[in-house]
C-alpha cells in the first residue's frame, strides 16, 4: 500500500534555530500534502495544505512566515519551523492523498519537536 | 460549521471484550464523508474506513464493524474480541463533499487501552 515517510521522527533544538521536517510519498505521486500539529491527548489541527509547484495554503491563525512549506516535487514536501521557540514544541504530522479529493489519506509517522 | 464529537476520552477493557467507540457529527451538508483512523503509539495514523453520507449500510471487516446512522448523526465503531494490539488512539473525522479529505474535521480522539 501507499507509504508516506516523515523525517526526522524526533528533534530537539535550541530556541532561535530553524528545523526542517521532510514528508515523502514513497510509491505514489502526491500533488497535495497536508501538515498538521497535534498537542498531547488532542486532535489533529490542520496547519496548511502543501501544493506541488505553488504556494501553500495556510489555515487561519497559522503564521506562514513561521512555518515555511515547500513542495518542490510530486513526492516531497518540507515544513521548516523558523526561529523555533518553546511554544512551537509539538507533534507534527504530514499526510498525502493518493487519489481523488476524498480518497483516504496516508499519514507520516510524525515528528516530535522539542525546543529548549 | 462542521463538528465531530468523540465523547469518550479514554476507554479501558480487558482482552476479548467487545468495545464500541462513539462518534457524533454535525454538518449542514447533505453530502459528506466520514472516516475512522487509528493512531498507535508509533504515531502514524492508519486509515480504517471511509463512508459517504448516502451509504448507510453497516460494514464489517474482520473484528471491526461500523454502524452509521444518519438519523442520529452517529458513526460508531465496534471492535469485537479486542486484543492488546488494538490499544491506540482512534479518531473519527468528517469532510464535506468536494473538500479535500486532508481538510477533514477530526474529533479529539478516544484512547483505547486493552489489557491482557
Amino acid at each position: 500500500g501507499a507509504v508516506v515517510s516523515q523525517h526526522p521522527s524526533r528533534v530537539i533544538c535550541k530556541s532561535g534555530t530553524s528545523v526542517k521536517i521532510e514528508c515523502r510519498s514513497l510509491d505514489f505521486q502526491a500533488t497535495t500534502m497536508f501538515w498538521y500539529r497535534q498537542f498531547p491527548k488532542k486532535s489533529l489541527m490542520l496547519m496548511a495544505t502543501s501544493n506541488e509547484g505553488s504556494k501553500a495554503t495556510y489555515e487561519q491563525g497559522v503564521e506562514k512566515d513561521k512555518f515555511l512549506i515547500n513542495h518542490a516535487s510530486l513526492t516531497l514536501s518540507t515544513l521548516t519551523v523558523t526561529s523555533a521557540h518553546p511554544e512551537d514544541s509539538s507533534f507534527y504530522i504530514c499526510s498525502a492523498r493518493a487519489g481523488s479529493t476524498n480518497e483516504k489519506l496516508f499519514f507520516g509517522s510524525g515528528t516530535q519537536l522539542s525546543v529548549l | 460549521a462542521q463538528k465531530v464529537t468523540q465523547a469518550q476520552t479514554e476507554i479501558s477493557v480487558v482482552e476479548k471484550e467487545d468495545v464500541t467507540l462513539d462518534c457524533v457529527y454535525e454538518t449542514r451538508d447533505t453530502t459528506y464523508y466520514l472516516f475512522w483512523y487509528k493512531q498507535p503509539p508509533s504515531g502514524e495514523l492508519v486509515f480504517l474506513i471511509r463512508r459517504n453520507s448516502f451509504d448507510e449500510q453497516n460494514e464489517i471487516s474482520g473484528r471491526y464493524s461500523w454502524n452509521f446512522q444518519k438519523s442520529t448523526s452517529s458513526f460508531n465503531f465496534t471492535i469485537t474480541a479486542s486484543q492488546v494490539v488494538d490499544s491506540a488512539v482512534y479518531f473519527c473525522a468528517l469532510s464535506e463533499a468536494n473538500t479535500n479529505a486532508g481538510k477533514s474535521t477530526f474529533g479529539d480522539g478516544t484512547t483505547l487501552t486493552v489489557k491482557p
